[in-house]
């Protein structure tokens, strides 16, 4: 199947503690993105990868999220040593040409 | 920099009366303008795309209008019902061609 997964769907983490995300693209799309969403907020880009080509990292908040994208598929979001204001849904989007598909998201609280 | 802005009051609307969402842009009209819906605890669902070289855009009950002069594009469902309720966003690509998204407006269709 089909659409574009992410795991974990909760997390819940102490603050100073570093999370992994994951992202399992739609197989075939090239193209990754890395959204972070607020409650009532819109989408903010983090990151951005595009096959073999350096990842676009403009939208990272800080020094302490990094991401990687492994055999141009699977997709893990890193936010070492979490602070509360880190809190939010992150979402993961492959595209088809112009139109993103999106994940379910996953609910970052961090305590 | 470009910024959209949606209404981020929640529109209430009478079940089989048409809902018109908004969607302004600030600067530079873009390439294309694309509407998402989001349902809580879900990833946006693209819906509709529309080029800067059309006025307008239709799918069933969906019609998405495109004025580079107003800087706008509204969104209208035909015909609604309580199951359209959910949040309806605008993303459109930015001069580095990443989508940048408005904060979306909730939509309650009311039997």
């Amino acid at each position: 199947g089909a659409g574009v997964s992410q795991s974990p769907s909760n997390k819940v983490t102490e603050k100073g503690k570093d999370v992994e995300l994951r992202c399992d693209p739609i197989s075939g799309h090239t193209a990754l993105y890395w959204y972070r969403q607020s409650l009532g907020q819109g989408l903010e880009f983090l990151i951005y990868f595009q096959g073999n080509s350096a990842p676009d990292k403009s939208g990272l908040p800080s020094d302490r999220f990094s991401a990687e994208r492994t055999g141009g598929s699977v997709s893990t979001l890193t936010i070492q040593r979490t602070q509360q204001e880190d809190s939010a849904v992150y979402l993961c989007a492959s595209t088809s040409t112009d139109t993103q598909y999106f994940g379910p998201g996953t609910r970052l609280t961090v305590l | 920099s470009q910024k959209i802005e949606q209404n981020s009051e929640a529109l209430n609307i009478q079940e089989g009366k048409t809902a018109t969402l908004t969607c302004n842009y600030t600067n530079y009209s873009p390439a294309y303008l694309q509407w998402y819906r989001q349902d809580p605890g879900r990833g946006p669902v693209f819906l509709l795309l529309i080029r800067e070289n059309e006025k307008e855009k239709r799918k069933e009950r969906l019609k998405v209008t495109f004025d580079t002069t107003l800087k706008q594009s509204l969104f209208h469902i035909t015909a609604s019902q309580p199951a359209d309720s959910a949040t309806y966003l605008c993303a459109l690509p930015d001069s580095n061609y990443q989508l940048i998204w408005g904060a979306g407006t909730k939509l309650i269709i009311k039997p």
